[in-house]
């Protein structure tokens, strides 16, 4: 079945410093990709998506480029800051899985200053 | 305009007692997700409704029962409450199913002893 396999956590990244969360993941079909991220004590908000291959979204600073070749979405931001500080979760959505979202186990940032 | 929200925050149960999770959502959407979070296991989508008096089983729906009588709300329930469905549960809604974007309630910190 689908699956979204995501980098282990947690990361810890000193201000400024360059992020990269990986991403890869298995589909029967042509999925659309998702990051959500979740900050303290709230619910998940969408970060970015992609619906087809070669797309890049971004949002925020954070970019993620639809790699079906690799079959990757990583996200990558050039300079974080200690409010990025989250968890954040790759996503899929296809056929597959009926539409609905599967996520992965989600990556834990901690920005310090 | 309250987006999705939650009711309760919190709740301690019991081993066997019952309890209801009420979603309610203020965007018209007409599906709706209940997930549950747990470390290391990202969200797992439980039931999922595509309308008004539909529900339908996710990943994990042994031990939880949903109803959809109003488009705007969407109840959870566990009518025998196990140790095992100690967890984050989170509500989400959406305008269409799949590669769409999906609204988070705040969450329900749900602990069973």
């Amino acid at each position: 079945g689908d699956s979204v396999t995501q980098m282990e956590g947690p990361v810890t990244l000193s201000e400024e410093a360059f992020l990269t969360i990986n991403c890869t993941y298995t589909a029967t079909g042509y999925p659309s990709l998702f990051w959500y991220v979740q900050y303290p004590g709230e619910g998940l908000q969408l970060l970015l998506k992609a619906t087809k291959a070669d797309d890049k979204g971004s949002n925020k600073g954070f970019e993620a480029t639809y790699r079906k070749e690799t079959t990757s979405f990583h996200l990558e931001k050039g300079s974080v800051q200690v409010s990025d500080s989250a968890v954040y979760f790759c996503a899929l959505s296809d056929r597959g899985s009926q539409g609905n979202l599967i996520f992965g186990k989600g990556t834990k940032l901690s920005v310090k200053p | 305009n309250a987006g999705v929200t939650q009711t309760p925050k919190f709740r301690v149960l019991k081993t066997g007692q019952s309890m209801t999770l009420l979603c309610a959502q203020d965007m018209n959407h007409e599906y709706m997700y209940w997930y549950r979070q747990d470390p290391g296991m990202g969200l797992r989508l439980i039931h999922y409704s595509v309308g008004e008096g539909t529900t339908a089983k996710g990943e994990v729906p042994d031990g939880y029962n949903v109803s959809r009588l109003k488009k705007q709300n969407f109840l959870l329930g566990l009518e025998s409450a196990a140790p095992s469905q100690t967890s984050v549960y989170f509500c989400a809604s959406s305008y269409s199913l799949g590669g769409i974007k999906q609204f988070f309630g705040p969450g329900t910190r749900l602990t069973v002893l």
